[in-house]
């Protein structure tokens, strides 16, 4: 089993659209998280970190269940430009591992 | 700019060929990690860098890679013998301590012919 697993997608929404994704974590040592954004033929960025209270920036939110060892990003009033791959990334020790990313393709 | 610069951006190299790529990371950042992305995969872990020691190498492939950082700021990761299977993005990043947002740079795009 991966240590970081997600959907690959696709996933086709329509422009303005809530859109949600979820990602799962083996390693209950992991210690902080964050969504990263891949464009193509890009490097990844920071979108967001991920803390338990739960985190708002703007039409993203994300949210950490450590019970549950999920995190999940949800995008409200989805635009043509969040299309991209998001990567669900965990920190655990002395690691980066990233999850093979979810594509999200926002269609007009 | 004072973000992370990896050279060259491509590399082209033939079968059994031996390649160096560079990473400057942001200055004063500590962590420096290596990464290979694959299309359509996530970036893959490397190895990972705390000042000038390899803090953890559990993820390079063979004894085909190895990586320094001397002096702890620069890093080259050096293929030897390179193999078809190595063809890859190699990305580098850096953070300013664990646990910190990593920024990575544009990438190596290594093809081996």
């Amino acid at each position: 089993r991966k240590e970081v697993e997600q959907d690959p997608g696709p996933f086709n929404v329509p422009e303005g659209a809530t859109v949600a994704f979820n990602c799962t974590y083996s390693n209950s040592a992991s210690q902080s998280f964050f969504w990263y954004r891949q464009d193509c033929r890009k490097e990844p960025k920071l979108l967001m970190s991920v803390y338990s209270s739960g985190n708002e920036d703007g039409r993203f939110t994300a949210q950490l269940n450590r019970a549950s060892q999920y995190i999940s990003l949800l995008i409200r009033d989805s635009k043509l430009s969040d299309s991209a791959t998001y990567l669900c990334v965990v920190n655990r020790d002395d690691k980066i591992i990233f999850g093979k990313g979810t594509r999200l393709h926002i269609l007009p | 700019g004072a973000g992370v610069s990896q050279t060259p951006s491509n590399k082209v190299t033939e079968k059994g060929k031996y390649v160096e790529l560079r990473c400057d990371p942001i200055s004063g950042h500590t962590a420096l990690y290596w990464y290979r992305q694959s299309l359509g995969q996530g970036p893959e872990f490397l190895i990972y860098f705390q000042g000038t020691g390899a803090a953890d190498d559990s993820g390079l492939p063979n004894d085909r890679f190895f990586a320094v950082r001397p002096e702890g700021s620069v890093s080259t990761l050096k293929i030897q013998r390179t193999e078809r299977g190595d063809s890859a993005v190699y990305l580098c990043a850096s953070s300013l301590h664990l646990n910190t947002e990593a920024f990575f740079g544009q990438g190596t795009r290594l093809t081996v012919v």
